[in-house]
């Protein structure tokens, strides 16, 4: 496989479960993030992650948990969402600046539907 | 204030012309890249080309070229002899300076383009 791959790549899930959402990535590179992408509005970045560490975290409610185990791996837990968190969520990696261009590769996505 | 605007929610153009998507960006730093983005109804994001803030020439891709005019802070990409395959939704990202750990991008609301046979 190469590229960014998510899974699952739909899911519905009641307010009250716990699910998680995976992305892999075979491209070598270092950095990883979640976006998401709700109707009529801007792809809305959620969280960063270089080398494993999280450096952003752009306000995102606690009932999102990213978890980053590696470089290609990186996950997104969710816990007691809210209907409104129904979106299209998208993981993308890329390289370091200091190592050239560094356009991000997306996934396909997640369609999460919260009922 | 936006980032990144992208005036035109949807455009329709006949097969096999050109098209140009507009986008202008805000941005106080220096150093900058604008990255423009083709989303087909399978969801994923595709990287269709790259425009750094120094650099002297216009990006080209193909059939993908970006209008880079600094001074207007605009980055229009143009897609030449269009086909069918080419309808899609499109957006124009930004991502500011070149520090480690700084790559996010800031994407803009999109165009959605239709081809016409």
């Amino acid at each position: 496989e190469t590229g960014v791959t998510q899974t699952p790549r739909h899911l519905v899930m009641g307010m009250t479960n716990k699910k998680s959402l995976k992305c892999e990535q075979h491209l070598g590179h270092n950095a990883m993030y979640w976006y998401k992408q709700s109707a009529k509005k801007p792809l809305e970045l959620m969280f960063v992650y270089n080398f494993k560490e999280q450096t952003e975290n752009n306000s995102v409610p606690s009932r999102f948990s990213p978890e980053c185990p590696n470089s290609s791996h990186l996950f997104l837990h969710l816990h007691t969402l809210q209907p409104e968190d129904s979106a299209l969520y998208l993981c993308a990696s890329s390289q370091t600046p200091e190592k050239g261009n560094t356009e991000a590769f997306f996934g396909q996505g997640t369609r999460l539907t919260v009922v | 204030a936006q980032k990144i605007t992208q005036t035109q929610p949807g455009m329709f153009v006949q097969e096999k012309e050109a098209v140009t998507l507009d986008c202008t960006y805000d941005t106080s730093d220096p150093s900058y890249g604008l990255f423009w983005y083709k989303q087909p109804s399978s969801g994923e994001m595709i990287f269709l080309i790259y425009q750094g803030s120094y650099d002297q020439q216009n990006a080209t891709e193909g059939r993908y070229s970006l209008n880079f005019q600094k001074a207007r802070k605009s980055a229009n990409l143009v897609i030449s002899a269009s086909q069918l395959g080419d309808s899609a939704m499109y957006f124009c990202a930004m991502r500011e300076g070149r520090s480690f750990g700084n790559e996010k991008l800031t994407f803009g609301t999109g165009t959605r383009l239709t081809i016409i046979p």
